[in-house]
């Protein structure tokens, strides 16, 4: 049963615009969250994170939201560029999990120019 | 530079041959991680070490090994026994007070 789902397995934006990348969570003991950038061959690179006790949090041109009682997160990128283009991958965890991540099937997000 | 290597970024084995990974990492990280990666799969953890000398299964534990003889070093085997080698297969390391992963850059790995 997958504890974080990523909807979307593919989005594609085009360059200046804002790209929303959706993530749903079952497990209600979650209450940490990360959003990973990947590129094909290479390994996923930590973006941005956020924890329950918050509803937003912001870096630069990203931002992820959070809604505990939707269990749902988005990850907000803008304005989308070009080099944002790979799949991002969504992780949550909690306190008593041994810092365990559990990830989503990741979403391919391309940025036209 | 701090950060995590692993290699090769490529292997090649025939079926039946057990390969060992590398992972190592200088960021001074307790604890280590092995994923796999399969195509339009998210990562699904084979196993972790929060600590040296101990380690513990993840969720597709079956037909691996490990090792942590030193904080820096966490090497898998992927042995004979392993169904579906054929994989990604990326290794992460993290701190104690944080939970984010860092990752390597992953090998690829093929058994034909």
């Amino acid at each position: 049963d997958q504890q974080v789902k990523q909807n979307s397995p593919s989005l594609s934006v085009q360059e200046g615009r804002i790209s929303i990348l959706n993530c749903d969570y079952t497990n209600s003991m979650f209450d940490y969250f990360l959003w990973y950038k990947k590129y094909p061959a290479e390994g996923p690179t930590f973006l941005i994170s956020i924890s329950s006790i918050k509803d937003k949090n912001e870096d630069g041109r990203f931002t992820v939201f959070l809604n505990k009682s939707a269990k749902h997160l988005s990850l907000h990128i803008v304005p989308s560029q070009p080099g944002d283009s790979a799949v991002y991958f969504c992780a949550a965890t909690y306190g008593g999990s041994q810092g365990n991540l559990i990830f989503g099937k990741g979403t391919k997000l391309s940025v036209k120019p | 530079d701090g950060g995590i290597t692993q290699s090769p970024k490529y292997l090649f084995r025939k079926e039946g041959q057990n390969v060992t990974l590398s992972c190592e990492q200088n960021l001074n990280h307790d604890a280590m991680y092995w994923y796999r990666q399969d195509p339009g799969q998210g990562l699904r953890l084979i196993y972790y070490s929060q600590i040296v000398n101990d380690f513990q299964k993840g969720d597709i534990a079956e037909g691996y090994s490990v090792s942590r003889e030193k904080k820096e070093s966490f090497p898998l085997t992927v042995t004979s026994a392993q169904k579906n080698p054929t994989a990604f297969y990326l290794c992460a390391s993290g701190g104690a007070k944080t939970y984010e992963q860092y990752f390597g850059p992953g090998t690829r790995l093929t058994v034909t």
